[in-house]
């Protein structure tokens, strides 16, 4: 069974500071990460990808990835209230069929209050 | 360009109700992929269609099933609803590149079932 682990949260920060958002995942042979903001009652939107291992920064966000560690992380620099929102990390394990599926993680709330 | 819309965007229907949604992909994506998404969780994979044919399957029952057609839109039908069926669906396109494809979601269809 490939697994991704979110801590559900809610992740509280104040405006400005860095939010920290981290998964775990199972399938080692994993070899694609994404990132998806999830406001709420709406659709996941797309934020960071990664695929080797080291930092990927854009913008304020910057993502993580430790495959020896199976982790990946997302940091948000100065968060602002409009990031408040759902975090979902995905992964790729190895294709099925020729198919690449992503497995989604359950999601972390984060809350930044002004 | 065109993004991803789905239709309807809320839906109630009884339970042993039959129902059909349907989902437009972004211009010049062949693959869709629906998902699940209960309140709290994150998106399960439903299937994933590609070129009119059904490209891998998540753990769903039969009473699941669904369609291409040859614009790349699709259809999800569920038969013989039960109250768990109540969730978000989220339709997916993206243009098959490897492991390093990305999803591009719609704003999803509300199902509730009472």
């Amino acid at each position: 069974q490939k697994e991704v682990e979110q801590n559900s949260g809610p992740l509280s920060v104040p405006e400005g500071a860095i939010a920290s958002l981290n998964c775990t995942y199972s399938d080692r042979g994993s070899q694609s990460f994404f990132w998806y903001r999830q406001y709420s009652g709406k659709s996941p939107e797309l934020i960071m990808s990664i695929y080797s291992n080291g930092d990927k920064e854009d913008g304020r966000f910057t993502a993580q990835l430790n495959k020896a560690s199976q982790y990946v992380s997302l940091l948000i620099r100065d968060s602002q209230p409009s990031d408040s929102a759902t975090y979902l990390c995905a992964v790729n394990p190895p294709p099925s069929g020729g198919s690449y599926i992503p497995t989604f993680g359950r999601g972390t709330s984060l809350i930044v209050h002004p | 360009e065109t993004g991803v819309t789905q239709s309807p965007t809320h839906l109630i229907k009884t339970r042993g109700q039959q129902v059909t949604l349907r989902c437009s992909s972004q211009s010049g994506h062949n693959t869709v992929s629906w998902y699940q998404q209960a309140l709290g969780q994150g998106p399960q994979f439903i299937f994933q269609y590609y070129r009119e044919e059904e490209n891998g399957r998540g753990n769903f029952p039969p009473r699941f099933s669904g369609l291409q057609f040859p614009n790349y839109s699709s259809e999800l039908n569920v038969n013989a609803l039960e109250l768990d069926d109540s969730a978000l669906y989220l339709c997916a396109s993206s243009d098959p590149g490897g492991p390093n494809e990305k999803l591009f979601f719609g704003s999803g269809t509300q199902l509730s079932v009472l």
